[in-house]
């Protein structure tokens, strides 16, 4: 079974700065695909940015870049230059075809705050 | 249609009634994907279709819950007797690959149904 587990509830930056938002998983296959995803307070679920996992070079989306540590199992999202609109619930999620089941696993997700 | 449409946006029920919730997914997406996701939770998997077949119900929480996809386009997701615990965003998902080839898991999501049960 798949794991994801996010560290920090909440996160708090100034708007202009740089964050990061930790994740870590677990999965006993060798070929996965990560994620994150975007929950604004609209409550829609927003595809951020995907890795695949035999991939070496880290993903990157405009501001939006990942540090993905395999060996640590480890996939971080950096948010460079945080505007106000990117205050949302961030969720790190896994994906592999292991064991029959086809759905993502989800971490619990990180509240972003934005701070003018 | 132009996103993955989802069904009432909320339900308020009594416990004991039967719910039924409503997926359209993005025109021409063969896989659909049903996920439930309670307070300060992230989503947690209940079952997914190719086209018309249920391919994993494994997340289902118990026999209280059942889907279908009849024709391969929308999907019903049916509770009965409904008890306060089913209380949840109930969100759907939809993909142009199937489940197990590469791009089947870039999902796109609905707004969801919010259940509420007194």
């Amino acid at each position: 079974a798949q794991t994801v587990t996010q560290s920090q509830p909440e996160m708090s930056v100034q708007e202009a700065e740089t964050v990061t938002l930790s994740c870590t998983y677990d999965t006993s296959e060798s070929d996965y695909y990560l994620f994150w995803y975007k929950q604004p307070p609209s409550r829609q679920m927003i595809l951020v940015i995907r890795q695949e996992a035999y991939k070496q070079q880290n993903a990157t989306e405009n501001r939006f870049s990942v540090n993905f540590q395999k060996a640590a199992k480890s996939f971080s999202l950096k948010i460079s230059d945080s505007q106000l609109g990117d205050a949302a619930m961030y969720f790190c999620a896994v994906h592999d075809s292991g064991g029959g089941a086809d759905g993502l696993t989800f971490g619990k997700g990180t509240h972003l705050i934005i701070q003018p | 249609g132009a996103g993955v449409s989802q069904s009432p946006r909320y339900k308020v029920t009594k416990r004991g009634q039967d719910v039924a919730l409503r997926c359209d997914p993005i025109s021409g997406h063969v896989s659909l994907y049903w996920y439930r996701q309670a307070l300060g939770q992230g989503p947690e998997f209940l079952t997914y279709f190719n086209y018309e077949a249920q391919q994993d119900k494994s997340g289902l929480p118990n026999d209280r819950f059942s889907a279908e996809r009849p024709e391969g386009s929308i999907s019903t997701l049916t509770i009965q007797r409904t008890e306060q615990r089913d209380s949840a965003m109930y969100r759907c998902a939809s993909s142009p690959a199937l489940a197990g080839e590469a791009g089947a898991n870039v999902l796109t999501f609905g707004a969801g149904s919010r259940l509420t049960v007194l």
